[in-house]
Parts: C-alpha cells; sequence; structure tokens
C-alpha cells in the first residue's frame, strides 16, 4: 500500500520556539493532506486541510496563525508550531489521499506520527 | 453528542475470546474506515467499507457495515496479545473520501 512518512517521529522544544513536522507521501501524489492532533486517551481531531499550492482549510477552532502549513509540492506538506507552549504538547499525525486505481475509490493514509513535547 | 461512537470504550478480555467492537455514526456513512494504533504511534490501517452489508475479513479480524443502521462492528476471533492496543473507527460523513471523523477509540487488553 501506499507510505506516508513523517518526520520527526519525536521532538522536546523549549517554549516560545517554533517546531517543523513534515510529512511526506513516498510512493504516491498526494493533492490534499490532512493534519491530526490526538491528546491523550483521546480520538484524533482534524486540525486543517492542507492543498497543494492554496491556502490550507482550518476546522472551527485551531488557530491558523499558531499552526502554519505549507503544501508547496505534490509529496510533502508542513505542519509547523510557532511560539509553542506546553498546551501544545500533543500527538500530530498527517494523512494523505490515495487514488487506489479505477474504480476502487481512495483510501487515506496515515503517517506514524509526531509526538510534540515543549518544555 | 459524538458524531461518531465506539463501544466499548475499553475492554480486556483473556487470549483466546473472540471480541466486538461496535462504531455507530449519528450522520450518513459514505465510508468506514478502521484503525488500529499502540500509543504514541501512527495509524495502521486494517480495513475500508463502503457498501451497505460489505464485510471483509483479514486474517482473525472481521469487519461488517450496515449502512441503514449507519453502523460498523469489527469482530476479532481467537484474540491473540498481538492484538492489543487502540482500535479506532474512521467515518467519511461528508462523501469526499478523505477527510475522516474519528471515534473516541477502543482500547484493547489482551491478557494471558
Amino acid at each position: 500500500g501506499a507510505v506516508v512518512s513523517q518526520h520527526p517521529s519525536r521532538v522536546i522544544c523549549k517554549s516560545g520556539t517554533s517546531v517543523k513536522i513534515e510529512c511526506r507521501s513516498l510512493d504516491f501524489q498526494a493533492t490534499t493532506m490532512f493534519w491530526y492532533r490526538q491528546f491523550p486517551k483521546k480520538s484524533l481531531m482534524l486540525m486543517a486541510t492542507s492543498n497543494e499550492g492554496s491556502k490550507a482549510t482550518y476546522e472551527q477552532g485551531v488557530e491558523k496563525d499558531k499552526f502554519l502549513i505549507n503544501h508547496a509540492s505534490l509529496t510533502l506538506s508542513t505542519l509547523t508550531v510557532t511560539s509553542a507552549h506546553p498546551e501544545d504538547s500533543s500527538f500530530y499525525i498527517c494523512s494523505a489521499r490515495a487514488l487506489l486505481g479505477r474504480g476502487h475509490g481512495t483510501e487515506a493514509f496515515f503517517g506514524q506520527g509526531t509526538r510534540l513535547t515543549v518544555v | 453528542s459524538q458524531e461518531l461512537e465506539q463501544s466499548p470504550q475499553s475492554l480486556i478480555v483473556q487470549e483466546g475470546k473472540n471480541l466486538t467492537i461496535n462504531c455507530t455514526s449519528s450522520k450518513t456513512l459514505y465510508g468506514l474506515y478502521w484503525y488500529k494504533q499502540k500509543y504514541g504511534e501512527g495509524l495502521i490501517f486494517l480495513m475500508m467499507l463502503q457498501k451497505g452489508g460489505e464485510e471483509k475479513s483479514h486474517e482473525k479480524i472481521t469487519a461488517k457495515l450496515d449502512e441503514k443502521k449507519q453502523q460498523s462492528s469489527l469482530h476479532i476471533t481467537a484474540s491473540q496479545p498481538s492484538h492489543a492496543g487502540i482500535y479506532l473507527c474512521g467515518a467519511d460523513t461528508a462523501g469526499t473520501a478523505s477527510k475522516l471523523t474519528f471515534g473516541t477509540g477502543t482500547r484493547l487488553q489482551v491478557t494471558l
């Protein structure tokens, strides 16, 4: 199946600094990628939809200036957590939509996630 | 209320026992995805169901979709310690086939 690579898998940063998380589709082109956040013992919450070549669409309650998304190519989307604070500590996961072939629809493939700890 | 309800929230079963996890949507289901996650790790795709009445199996895991009831079930036969983890259902309720809403997850423990 299609592979989505997310990097880094873990990052610890100081409060006030910015952190960039990368999401790459390795063997397919993804015009659309999605960024999710997972709180401890909670489900995934969609943060934003990343569209190649255009601005990301943010879900209600997600600060676009706080979570900068860039989808500069068909295989790469980045999420930058700016001026990180301890409450931003979380598990962030990206996913990309892949076509399964004619008549087989699409499927969402997920990266391995990034655990961000802000100290 | 949650758009996607999963039950039970947690489950402890003895190795070798069967178990079922349910996922119920408050909206029309255009697609239903089942994933497994080990804590702190990414999601592993298990199965995707799109048509009412559809049933898929992979090894000892079977998933069914009841479109009319807006519900899906995941059944594990003869559970093993390797089945332990968090099971998440993701639903396409917008017909976009990509933007998913997730259930709250079911934490499964398998005891020896």
